[in-house]
């Protein structure tokens, strides 16, 4: 079965704090995103990336950056963690363009 | 992004069929329609998704309507398992898009025993 997995399920990291969440896909998919969920927000993409070293903002980049310097592996790091960043991260990853997504089972951050 | 519109929330009962609708008056050419469901505490799960005629798997069926402003997606038995936030979207995939997912609000299905 494929598979998406996310480094950590739960994370606690101060205010000011770097942050690595880390996202590995095992289907040899071209397309991978980042998205964060809350509550009666419903979920933004933040990232996404179609290729190796290729990147792309989404609607919320701001405060984000992302790596891609494997095909198997997105990272999505916060530069300077803020309490505004509290969310559910979530990973999906894609062959082709209009194929289903499979997403991971996110990382629930939680910056005090 | 063209958009697509669910009513919020629809309650079934166990073992008897569901069928969600979901609206996408401006749809494209281009436009997959996309079904994803989110358990509580989990990732989205991919359902469905389709272009043009009807398709079938072993999760659900979607019916695409002849000029594709309107679907639906059919679980064809509900069960306890099937409770979750159901999400249509529309994926664009021309030439110059990279197809991805906008989620709205979904529609939250309730299944009563």
């Amino acid at each position: 079965d494929v598979k998406v997995t996310q480094s950590s399920r739960y994370l606690v990291k101060r205010t000011g704090e770097k942050v690595f969440l880390e996202c590995v896909q095992d289907m040899d998919h071209e397309n991978m995103f980042w998205y964060r969920q809350d509550p009666g927000l419903g979920l933004r993409l933040i990232y996404f990336s179609y290729d190796v070293k290729m990147k792309e903002k989404g609607d919320i980049p701001e405060g984000y950056s992302v790596s891609r310097e494997k095909k198997e592996r997105f990272s999505l790091i916060l530069e300077s963690a803020s309490t505004n960043q509290t969310s559910m991260y979530l990973c999906a990853s894609s062959r082709y363009r209009s194929d289903g997504y499979t997403f991971g089972s996110g990382t629930r951050l939680t910056v005090v | 992004d063209a958009k697509t519109t669910q009513p919020n929330s629809m309650e079934s009962n166990e073992e008897e069929p569901v069928h969600l609708p979901c609206n996408h008056s401006t749809i494209s050419g281009t436009d997959y329609i996309h079904w994803y469901r989110q358990l509580p505490s989990q990732g989205p799960e991919y359902v469905i998704h389709g272009l043009t005629s009807n398709v079938n798997n072993r999760m659900a069926s979607l019916a695409i309507a002849e000029d594709r402003k309107s679907s639906t997606l059919i679980l064809h038995r509900a069960t306890l398992r099937d409770a979750a936030v159901y999400y249509c979207i529309l994926r664009d995939v021309g030439s110059s898009n990279t197809g991805k997912l906008i989620f709205g609000q979904g529609t939250t299905l309730q299944v009563k025993p």
